[in-house]
């Protein structure tokens, strides 16, 4: 079964540049969940890079082989949170990534 | 405006059954794939199961760690879908979340729940 695998954490300075992997041999697309402490999921990125309204432009999406990617540019301290990454597996089940902590 | 409520949850002993729901509003229940995700405390996101839209019959989905120990419901009259639970483990302690897909198999979820805490304890 499909699985994918994400860092466990990432620590990144103010204004920096975040970058979250996502690997795993999905022929599906990825999306993308901001989680912070309490609060249910947020979707930060669709079907690899379409970002959803409301979400800033510094959230950005890629794809290449069989790693997804989420970029937070110029971070700020409020992007703070947990990330998980999910995707398909076969035409009838989804999985997500183990999730990363993202530290600013 | 869209939201989902989840309802139902509390504490169940290891062998027990548990059934919650989610009410919906703010859209049109039957256009939609609704999914049930859930969390357990401290750990990461899981999927548990899905019923799908009117167009593919509601069909519903189920992940294969579950055994067949759970049962989605769904009544679209009154925009609600269950989750029945039966033979609960303490594994299953989690907050279970209903979740909408915006728009098909594995488009996203774009509305979760506030979820609901369950709790299998002795």
């Amino acid at each position: 079964s499909l699985e994918l695998a994400q860092p466990p954490s990432v620590s990144v300075s103010p204004g920096q540049t975040a970058k979250i992997t996502c690997s795993g041999d999905t022929k599906h697309f990825v999306h993308w969940y901001q989680q912070k402490p309490g609060q249910a999921p947020v979707a930060v990125m669709y079907k690899d890079t379409e970002r959803p309204s409301g979400i800033p432009d510094r959230f950005s999406g890629s794809s290449s082989g069989t790693t997804a990617t989420l970029t937070i540019s110029n971070i700020q301290a409020e992007d703070e949170a947990n990330y998980y990454c999910q995707s398909a597996d076969g035409s009838d089940s989804y999985v997500f990534g183990s999730g990363t902590e993202v530290t600013v | 405006e869209v939201h989902l409520v989840e309802s139902g949850g509390g504490l169940v002993q290891p062998g027990g059954s548990l059934r919650l729901s989610c009410a919906a509003s703010g859209f049109t229940f039957s256009d939609h794939y609704i999914d049930w995700v859930r969390q357990a405390p401290g750990k990461g996101l899981e999927w548990v199961g899905r019923s799908r839209n009117i167009a593919n019959t509601f069909r519903t989905e189920y992940a294969a760690s579950l055994k067949g120990r759970f049962t989605i419901l769904r009544d679209d009259s009154g925009s609600s879908l269950y989750l029945q639970m039966y033979n609960l483990q303490t594994e299953d302690t989690a907050v279970y979340y209903c979740v909408r897909g915006r728009n098909g198999f594995n488009s996203g979820f774009d509305y979760w729940g506030q979820g609901t805490l369950v709790t299998v304890s002795s």
